[in-house]
């Protein structure tokens, strides 16, 4: 079965500074991996996604990953951090191709709280 | 007004009573799903749909059902809840069509079961 770890359960940076959050996968085949972003009170946004192609895949507000087969890793980077990036990420994998449905499985989520 | 709009936002209730929780979209997409989210371990899927004849089970059905009444409403029930079940839950969308593999979640309802 397809699998995603994040790792850590907090991020900590100060505002200005480049972030990392990180998530390793295990899949059986090529992976479909995505990251997305959940603020408070609020449901799940997509932020980016890897299909295929260049290991460097840039997504939204400023975000980017980096995708690693021989460390199958795609950890989510952020060249200069903003205090309204504080949020819970999450590191999602695809399950199958089942007729179309995004039948994704989810990592534990990391928060990231950005200090002013 | 949200694309993918869920209720009741908050629920409180007690041991072995029905819960329903609703889940409409204007998005136009085919394909629906329920997720459960709990801290540490992130969303778990409970079931997903294509159209009102197809209903799929998901990593977490069991205690779980679900009607999708239309191509724009999808519920998920509660037959008789238990505190387990106390979680965070997401109604979400994507369209096989466009193809950009993202999903559309809802702003989420809480359940509290006690």
């Amino acid at each position: 079965a397809q699998s995603v770890a994040q790792p850590e359960d907090q991020v900590n940076v100060a505002e200005g500074n480049p972030l990392t959050v990180k998530c390793t996968y295990s899949v059986s085949g090529n992976p479909y991996l995505f990251w997305y972003v959940q603020y408070p009170n609020r449901g799940l946004q997509f932020l980016l996604k890897y299909i295929t192609g260049d290991n460097l895949v840039k997504g939204s507000y400023g975000f980017e990953a980096e995708f690693n087969k021989s460390q199958t890793s795609f950890h989510l980077k952020k060249p200069s951090a903003l205090v309204s990036d504080s949020a819970l990420y999450f590191c999602a994998v695809r399950d199958g191709w089942d007729t179309g449905f995004q039948k994704l499985v989810f990592g534990t989520g990391t928060r990231l709280l950005v200090s002013p | 007004d949200a694309d993918v709009t869920q209720t009741p936002r908050n629920r409180i209730t007690k041991t072995g009573k029905r819960i329903m929780l609703e889940c409409s979209q204007t998005k136009g997409h085919d394909r629906m799903y329920w997720y459960r989210q709990d801290p540490g371990l992130g969303l778990r899927l409970i079931y997903y749909s294509f159209d009102v004849k197809d209903i799929n089970k998901g990593e977490i059905s069991d205690g779980y059902s679900v009607s999708r009444q239309a191509q724009a409403k999808f519920s998920l029930s509660l037959e008789s809840a238990i505190p387990n079940q106390t979680a965070l839950y997401f109604c979400a969308t994507s369209d096989l069509q466009r193809g950009t593999g993202e999903l559309f979640f809802g702003e989420g309802s809480r359940l509290t079961v006690l």
